[in-house]
């Protein structure tokens, strides 16, 4: 069974760097087979894709939030990552990784989701 | 960027009536490449639906979605005390957007 795991600093202060690691266990991100994505949803309020990226290093990021997000993969330790730079309070949020179905090439729906992780920024 | 709409905010309906929720874009949505998701307080979103129409794994078939181009509905009929919880839309037919939610409440 596919899990995902998010893990990172629940706590980041005011112009610092958000970052976050997904670990997958249950299947290998390098299997080139699905597409793997962050999702966030602030306290209360509805769901933001942030970006998705491909085994090969190839990244999707949402035109909101290009300028300040960068998402990586390392295939030896079957994760991926985020860093989300210059965070104010609006990036408080849980934050998701989850699995894309990949057809054509094509990043399509999640059907897996990690548990979420919640950061607060905070000083 | 496509816009998602989703309406009503808010229904409230009983166990064992049905339940219709609207998700609009902005503009239309390639192939029909919508999903819908069913989220519950402390978790994450769970797929319910893919390809507008196709139902996920598992999923009961009281769980309906239709429609194409701007306008898709999700059905759920008889509703069952467990499927009162949060639906969100996503588009995934040209980069990824979701709608605001919709949420089903107990009435």
């Amino acid at each position: 069974q596919l899990q995902l795991q998010e893990s990172g600093p629940g706590l980041v202060k005011p112009s610092e760097t958000l970052s976050l690691t997904c670990t997958v266990s249950g299947g290998s991100i390098s299997s080139g087979i699905h597409h793997w994505g962050w999702i966030r949803q602030p306290p209360g309020k509805g769901l933001e894709w942030i970006g998705t990226i491909y085994y090969s290093g190839s990244t999707y990021y949402n035109p909101s939030l290009k300028s300040r997000v960068t998402i990586s993969v390392d295939t030896s330790k079957n994760e991926f990552s985020l860093k989300l730079t210059s965070v104010t309070a609006a990036d408080t949020a849980v934050y998701y990784c989850a699995r894309h179905v990949t057809s054509s090439n094509w990043a399509k729906w999640f059907d897996y989701w990690g548990q979420g992780t919640l950061v607060t920024v905070s000083s | 960027e496509i816009v998602l709409t989703q309406s009503p905010g808010t229904l409230s309906l009983s166990p064992g009536e049905g339940a219709t929720l609207s998700c609009r874009a902005s503009q239309s949505v390639t192939s029909s490449y919508l999903a819908w998701y069913q989220q519950k307080p402390g978790q994450p979103p769970r797929l319910l639906i893919y390809g507008a129409s196709s139902r996920a794994t598992g999923i009961p078939d009281r769980f309906s979605g239709s429609g194409s181009g701007t306008d898709f509905t999700l059905t759920i009929s008889r509703l069952e005390p467990e499927d009162f919880a949060v639906y969100y839309c996503q588009q995934y037919g040209s980069s990824h957007t979701f709608g605001q939610g919709t949420k089903l409440e107990i009435k």
